[in-house]
């Protein structure tokens, strides 16, 4: 699983409050991915980064922000959830071929 | 960002080999072609990639066509646990190495 760890691995939050979700790995790679999925759908990029507090925006960036302070550690803040942003989120690292998904985050805003 | 188009849906049998098709008309010289699958309840994990020659390893092969516009992802023998998503996708290392996913196919396997 290349040390990939996300938490929590569910949550349930209300309208309008801010929710930051962490992905951890062990590995030092430079490369890590925000990716959330719904249902019936494939993979959507939220955010990804190329290094210390080096981030760019995905395909779905409108309502996340993301650090990354720590090479081991990218942050995915919702600023203030909304029920369109419930969904499974996966975080991802990516080695010199492979990217390495986690087992991804289930969240629900109500 | 290369579009990929998939069938949604393919089903096979135990123990039959598996051709999963992928057309990338718009790819680029500098795009991989990867493939990845999801298990259901899991994330995506890496299948195989390749660029212009095709590809083997322990799980698959990849053949590319000679222009590049199209490729198959070939499982020799089906098994029940085969039964996910596959994701055929482009990856140019020049953007930071996206992953950008479509649609993917899903297999089934019967038994």
């Amino acid at each position: 699983d290349a040390g990939i760890t996300q938490s929590p691995r569910h949550k349930v939050t209300e309208t309008g409050t801010p929710v930051t979700l962490r992905c951890h790995q062990t590995e030092n790679h430079r490369y890590m991915y925000w990716y959330r999925q719904d249902p019936g759908h494939g993979l959507r990029l939220i955010h990804y980064s190329y290094g210390v507090k080096d981030t760019d925006k995905g395909e779905v960036s409108d309502g996340y922000s993301v650090s990354r302070s720590k090479t081991e550690d990218f942050l995915l803040t919702l600023e203030s959830a909304t029920s369109s942003q419930t969904s499974v989120y996966f975080c991802a690292i990516r080695t010199g071929t492979e990217a390495f998904f986690g087992q991804g985050t289930r969240l629900t805003v109500v | 960002d290369a579009k990929t188009t998939q069938p949604n849906s393919m089903e096979s049998n135990e123990e039959e080999p598996v051709h999963l098709p992928c057309n990338h008309s718009t790819i680029s010289g500098t795009d991989y072609i990867h493939w990845y699958r999801q298990l259901p309840s899991q994330g995506p994990e890496y299948v195989i990639h390749g660029l212009t020659s095709n590809v083997n390893n322990r799980m698959a092969s990849l053949a590319i066509a000679e222009d590049r516009k199209s490729s198959t992802l070939i499982l020799h023998r089906a098994t029940l646990r085969d039964a996910a998503v596959y994701y055929c996708i482009l990856r140019d290392n020049n953007q930071g190495g996206k992953l950008i996913f479509g649609q993917g196919t899903e297999l089934s396997v019967k038994p």
